[in-house]
């Protein structure tokens, strides 16, 4: 099955720095791909849709100078997070979808990424 | 705007036990739902899916019931192994998923 991975698992930084995530769609193209937030006991909320070559659109209330998504490539995607404080420490996850037009179910969800911040 | 509820974790239970997790929803439309697991280390995966009332999706020895008179989608399984140790998601999807809390489900030898 289609593979989606994220580097990096866990990464602890000092406040005020940036850090950058990346997701890769290991065996497929992947001209969509999605960026989640997840807090501890609550659900995913879905941040942003990334799109290869233009730029992402963001769900409301998600501050998009605050976290910088580029889609340079059909399989890398990357989220930023500027100037981080210990607010945006959460738990952040990528999705895909295989084939243009899939439906949202049929995305691929990476493993998420850890994000402590100091 | 569309929502999902699922029971607050964790649930620990032993080998052969039966497994519930609600599951509710809110919704304007008439959703597709799902159930997804994420198993330690690893990405969400699709588990089961109901695309209108009174489906019932089955994966994997679980089933789950589209019921729209009580707004639920809920997961069971008759007899739970070591290996369905995971984290459970509901979900809905409009033109993007909207997700439960998740539920982590603990099975002992």
């Amino acid at each position: 099955g289609a593979v989606v991975s994220q580097h990096p698992s866990r990464v602890i930084c000092k406040s005020g720095t940036s850090v950058k995530i990346e997701c890769r769609s290991l065996d497929f193209q992947a001209t969509t791909m999605f960026w989640y937030r997840q807090f501890p006991k609550q659900s995913l909320m879905l941040m942003a849709t990334s799109n290869e070559g233009s730029k992402a659109t963001y769900e409301q209330g998600v501050e998009k100078d605050k976290f910088l998504i580029n889609h340079a490539s059909l399989t890398l995607s990357t989220l930023t997070v500027t100037s981080a404080h210990p607010e945006d420490s959460s738990f952040y996850i990528c999705s895909a979808n295989p084939r243009p037009g899939d439906s949202a179910h049929e995305q691929y969800f990476g493993p998420g990424t850890r994000l402590t911040v100091t | 705007g569309d929502s999902v509820t699922q029971m607050e974790g964790p649930v620990t239970l032993s080998e052969e036990a039966f497994l519930t997790i609600n599951c509710t929803y809110t919704a304007t439309g008439y959703p597709s739902l799902f159930w997804y697991v994420q198993y330690p280390g690893e990405g969400l995966q699709l588990l089961l899916k109901a695309t209108k009332a009174d489906d019932k999706g089955s994966n994997k020895g679980f089933e789950a019931t589209y019921r729209k008179e009580t707004t639920s989608f809920h997961l069971e399984k008759g007899s739970v192994q070591v290996s369905d140790s995971a984290v459970y998601f509901c979900a809905l999807e409009d033109y993007k998923l909207s997700f439960g809390a998740g539920t982590t489900v603990t099975v002992r030898a």
